[in-house]
């Protein structure tokens, strides 16, 4: 099993529909994250949290909301999804000072 | 966030030595190093991470110039499987990754 989870993997929407992206991962790690990557470019940071009760905007926080509803998991929402919003997310977690694991992956496209 | 400098692509055959290199003239004496690479389909997977010394592990090495405004990563007998694209990060406090575009190393048979 993959240590961080990411689901769904794959989700094709239309315009104005709420989304969640959801995330867990059996690290133990307090630490988590979501990133976006468009096509061609690096992994920009959306949000993070550093505990259940931290949440942090990262640098492109607008558009977007995130849930932390337990050590292990770590949601990703899209109040009213817009087409430059299709991307691939990443959910990321890690330990104190220490590297970050990433999920595979959820490919979103919003028509 | 201090930024760094990689080549857009490299290139090389496998079972030679590769030499990513990276420039971070702008490092603060508290940023750590990190490389991550992501092979295609997949996430970002940590490669290997240091502040002033030299670092080996499994994966590669980790070779930080004197005044640490440049750093290569080093994988010594690259294979197939090596091909990805490498990010080349600082990272101060917080752990907040910045990624630039990173380096596609191709490996040819």
């Amino acid at each position: 099993d993959a240590d961080v989870t990411q689901t769904p993997r794959n989700r094709i929407t239309k315009t104005g529909k709420r989304i969640m992206l959801e995330c867990s991962q059996t690290k133990g790690h307090d630490r988590m994250y979501w990133y976006r990557q468009d096509p061609g470019l690096g992994l920009r940071l959306i949000y993070y949290s550093f505990d259940v009760k931290d949440i942090n905007k990262g640098e492109i926080s607008d558009g977007y909301s995130v849930s932390r509803q337990a050590q292990a998991k770590f949601s990703l929402s899209l109040e009213s999804a817009i087409p430059n919003q299709t991307a691939l997310y990443f959910c990321a977690t890690s330990g104190d000072n220490q590297p970050q694991h990433f999920g595979d992956g959820t490919r979103l496209s919003i028509l | 966030d201090a930024k760094t400098t990689q080549p857009n692509s490299m290139e090389s055959n496998e079972e030679e030595p590769v030499h990513l290199p990276c420039n971070h003239s702008t490092i603060s004496g508290t940023d750590y190093i990190h490389w991550y690479r992501q092979l295609p389909s997949q996430g970002p997977e940590y490669v290997i991470h240091g502040l002033t010394s030299n670092v080996n592990n499994r994966m590669a090495s980790l070779a930080i110039a004197e005044d640490r405004k440049s750093s290569t990563l080093i994988l010594h007998r690259a294979t197939l499987r090596d091909a990805a694209v490498y990010y080349c990060i600082l990272i101060q406090g917080a752990q907040k990754l910045v990624f630039g575009q990173g380096t596609r190393l191709t490996i040819n048979p």
